[in-house]
């Protein structure tokens, strides 16, 4: 899998349902990231978790980290349509002495009213 | 809340022109990013820029970019020669402390004809 890789890609859920994004990454990281995007629109910075960090909440936002199985989750809960959108996480990692994020592919949310 | 500026929101030009992409970061940040989106793909990197100089950059950013902060306040992007392939949504990001805490400005659609 790809550095910071989005599963499931695609997801359709009912306005009030609960949804779960899962990401994979390969490589050490410094914090992990969640950002949002409408479509064709700029990206917006979510939540961050570092990597000491194993759980963090913000309002209707859950996210966990594990790093020992490299991954994290992002949970979004009691949905509504306005969340519709493609979500990225994106690892912070240093490499050659200076830091960067490496994005995933997205995964695009879908909340039908 | 402050916010990273780029202009313009949009650009269409002729292959082989260039064009220079501006962004205005956040005015006690320290730490600039170059990142570009293609329609449908994911985000990627192009370049770090600290103290003036560049930090990183990906093998994306050949010879044909250039980055400078001219004034202290304007942090742009430059592309020599547009090819059709530069196509694609470029953000601006900067942060105060490395890489945890970006902001990241709307973006800028640049379009090659």
């Amino acid at each position: 899998s790809q550095q910071g890789e989005e599963d499931p890609q695609a997801l359709s859920i009912q306005e009030g349902e609960n949804a779960t994004m899962n990401c994979s990454y390969k490589t050490s990281i410094n914090n992990l990231q969640w950002y949002r995007q409408n479509s064709g629109r700029g990206l917006v910075h979510l939540i961050l978790i570092r990597s000491n960090e194993r759980e963090k909440h913000s309002g209707r936002l859950r996210v966990t980290l594990d790093t020992s199985k490299k991954s994290s989750s992002l949970l979004i809960t009691a949905s509504r349509a306005a969340d519709t959108a493609s979500y990225f996480c994106a690892t912070d990692i240093t490499q050659g002495g200076s830091e960067k994020l490496v994005f995933g592919k997205g995964m695009k949310l879908t909340v039908n009213p | 809340e402050p916010e990273v500026t780029q202009t313009p929101s949009h650009q269409v030009t002729q292959m082989g022109q260039e064009v220079i992409l501006r962004c205005v970061p956040i005015s006690n940040h320290l730490y600039f990013y170059w990142y570009r989106q293609i329609l449908g793909q994911k985000v990627e990197f192009l370049v770090s820029f600290y103290n003036n100089e560049i930090s990183e950059k990906s093998e994306i950013f050949d010879d044909q970019f250039s980055v400078e902060r001219p004034d202290g306040s304007n942090f742009t992007l430059k592309i020599r020669s547009t090819k059709l392939e530069d196509s694609a949504m470029y953000f601006c990001a900067s942060s105060e402390e490395g890489v945890a805490g970006y902001t990241f400005g709307s973006g800028t659609r640049l379009t090659v004809v």
